[in-house]
């Protein structure tokens, strides 16, 4: 399968610990987008790597949060001392980039905080 | 104000209907207008890009009005596999800002 690819699909953690979610992008894509999803609601922005520099952050992503791309190819997504409210779909997507408009989803990691 | 809005629904439709869903966008700076359909607990896919002139893939037909910053899709003789939610996406224009802002989504269940 050579789409984007994320893990892992399912977490259930207790409040307090912290989870780290990995995405590999399609191998020629420079850009990698994370994006959160809560029921009812689309997607919504968190961050933006173009190869491994992070190049926008998003004001949902508080401190806790924090996303690498050492590399510029796969990327990590660290949440620090979850919290109920970080229940989410966390969804990872990638674009070849320079006028490539369109970009491509992983099917996403789910996480449960209880 | 939401940067994309759009009508939660859900749009209940019969097999074979016309339905069509509006979205607006706030940031007169966007340029790059989307509709991605997602299906229940799955990933957002691309269903089409929305051009100025508008644009026809099969089935659906897609609208933009930049002056009322509007959107619209529009999807003939509906067919089961048409339930799903549809998110209206928008690009913006400005420097630095490479993602895609998505709406809430529109849900539609088509029923036989």
């Amino acid at each position: 399968d050579t789409g984007v690819s994320q893990d892992p699909r399912h977490k259930i953690t207790k409040r307090g610990q912290n989870v780290t979610f990995r995405c590999d992008p399609i191998s020629e894509h420079n850009r990698l987008y994370w994006y959160r999803q809560t029921l009812g609601q689309g997607p919504e922005f968190l961050t933006y790597f173009q190869n491994e520099a992070q190049l926008e952050k998003s004001r949902l992503l508080s401190d806790r949060f924090s996303a690498e791309r050492p590399k510029g190819s796969f990327s990590t997504l660290e949440i620090q001392r979850t919290e109920q409210g970080d229940s989410a779909m966390y969804l990872c997507a990638s674009s070849l980039g320079v006028g490539e408009n369109t970009i491509y989803f992983g099917e996403g990691s789910w996480l449960t905080v209880v | 104000r939401k940067e994309v809005e759009q009508d939660p629904g859900p749009f209940n439709v019969p097999e074979g209907a016309t339905v069509a869903f509006n979205c607006t966008y706030s940031n007169s700076a966007s340029q790059s207008f989307f509709w991605y359909r997602q299906d229940c607990r799955k990933e957002p896919k691309l269903l089409m890009s929305v051009y100025s002139s508008g644009n026809e893939d099969g089935r659906f037909t897609a609208q933009l009005n930049r002056a009322s910053q509007y959107i619209s899709l529009l999807i003939r003789d509906s067919k089961l596999s048409d339930s799903a939610t549809y998110l209206c996406v928008v690009k913006s224009g400005n420097t630095g800002r490479r993602a895609l802002t998505f709406g809430s989504g529109t849900r539609l269940q088509v029923q036989p």
